[in-house]
């Protein structure tokens, strides 16, 4: 069966102490993987795209990689405004399967 | 930058009632989505538009119609609202060239039905 799964559902974080977020998927066919951030009572905000195996993608503290079965969101030196849910999402050759995502909370 | 506007960010409405919430985005992409999002269920599929006056069923279209009469605007109808279909409702949009190509999400509506 299709489908994208995350882990852990939810991480506590202190300020500056860095960890990964885990998307693992069965999708066949993988055309793109997509990372989102979601704060609460809002919608999904784009944060990268991977295509490939080996692929990594950087933003301020957050890196994006991605392997043939999963794709890790790496957090540095986390700061509380990253606090959010953070969503992926993986398109194959006509559909979106989107994972539940990741609940992370980091604290000050 | 992409911008997706939704015409609602909350609503209430009765059941029975027929309820309309609207979509725009400005960046003239041809796919257009609505999804809804409920905890532990994570975002769901109802319908999309690869084009003007196009529409395809997603995973849950039971309950739901949409319109689409312009290329930035793409409507969701629900015909005679349930209590089983308040959520937070998602449009999203993107190119269609290449296949893989990002969506951009509204801020969403959420959708209380009594």
């Amino acid at each position: 069966e299709d489908q994208v799964t995350q882990s852990p559902e939810a991480l506590r974080l202190q300020e500056g102490e860095s960890s990964s977020l885990n998307c693992s998927y069965t999708v066949s066919g993988l055309r793109g993987l997509f990372w989102y951030r979601q704060d609460p009572g809002k919608g999904p905000e784009f944060l990268f795209t991977l295509y490939s195996a080996g692929e990594e993608k950087e933003k301020e503290r957050l890196k994006a990689t991605l392997t043939k079965k999963e794709s890790f969101l790496h957090i540095t030196a986390p700061k509380p405004e990253d606090s959010a849910t953070y969503l992926c999402a993986v398109y194959n050759f006509n559909k979106f399967y989107f994972g539940s995502g990741t609940k992370l909370n980091v604290k000050p | 930058d992409v911008k997706v506007t939704q015409s609602s960010r909350y609503l209430v409405k009765r059941t029975g009632e027929k309820v309309f919430l609207e979509c725009v985005q400005d960046m003239d992409h041809e796919n257009m989505f609505w999804y809804r999002q409920d905890p532990g269920l994570g975002l769901r599929l109802i319908y999309f538009s690869y084009d003007v006056k196009m529409k395809e069923k997603g995973d849950i279209p039971e309950g739901y119609s949409v319109s689409r009469e312009k290329k930035e605007r793409f409507s969701l109808i629900l015909e005679s609202a349930s209590t089983n279909q308040t959520s937070m409702y998602l449009c999203a949009s993107s190119f269609a060239s290449r296949g893989a190509e990002t969506q951009y999400f509204g801020p969403g509506t959420r959708l209380l039905v009594l």
